[in-house]
């Protein structure tokens, strides 16, 4: 199985704040990688689709970077509505894996 | 509206069986079907996916052999069998539009609400 690993697990940012995450896979997985993001009690969002293309309605501040084992996914000015936890999942290969999410909080 | 309505939860004990289903509308019911869990303050785990024609389904090892993925796509729904359950089965299940590299590189882009599963005696 490919390991999806993300850093840092949380985070504490203001609003304005330019945020990065990371998502290291345990093998070349090319740009199969999704971002979500999921708020409490709701159902995980898509963001991101092949490591760097925004999906329809999601906001121009999201964007993803990357290939091979190595992505980002950045907030460029963080608004108060994207306080969230992130999750990377890749779709390389069968079993799809995620990461185990990076949790964004007001600081 | 797109939407996927869940259903199914509840409480069961220990080697019982629950059968969820999922309800499709306002978006053509043919594309690859996704199961993702989340046990409590856990992370997501992609548990099953199925072919837009159900020829083809995936498990993962967690649930192979007791969980069986299905579709009856004349009503626009996706089920799960999930047979001989366990307490690590505890979790909210969502299913999820998505699974084959062909469409937005096999991402899940449509979630359902999700829906409470707990394995307890």
């Amino acid at each position: 199985d490919i390991q999806m690993t993300q850093s840092p697990s949380s985070l504490s940012a203001s609003v304005g704040d330019r945020v990065t995450i990371t998502c290291r896979a345990s093998q070349t997985i090319s740009t199969y990688l999704n971002w979500y993001q999921q708020k409490p009690g709701k159902a995980p969002k898509l963001l991101i689709y092949a490591a760097s293309s925004l999906q329809s309605g999601v906001p121009s501040r999201f964007s993803g970077s990357g290939s091979g084992t190595d992505f980002t996914l950045t907030i460029s000015s963080l608004q108060p509505e994207d306080f969230a936890t992130y999750y990377c999942q890749q779709s390389y290969n069968t079993p799809r894996t995620f990461g185990q999410g990076t949790k964004v909080e007001i600081k | 509206e797109v939407q996927l309505v869940v259903s199914g939860g509840g409480l069961v004990q220990p080697g019982g069986s629950l059968r969820l289903s999922c309800a499709a509308s306002g978006f053509t019911f043919s594309s690859y079907m996704s199961w993702v869990r989340q046990a409590p303050g856990k992370g997501l785990e992609w548990v099953s996916a199925i072919s837009g024609s159900g020829g083809s389904t995936y498990y993962a090892d967690s649930v192979k052999g007791r969980f069986t993925i299905s579709r009856d796509n004349s009503k626009n729904t996706l089920y799960v069998q999930m047979n001989s359950l366990r307490a690590e089965d505890t979790a909210v299940y969502y299913c999820a539009r998505g699974y084959g590299s062909g469409t937005l590189s096999g991402a899940f882009d449509i979630w359902g609400q999700g829906t409470m599963v707990t394995v307890s005696s």
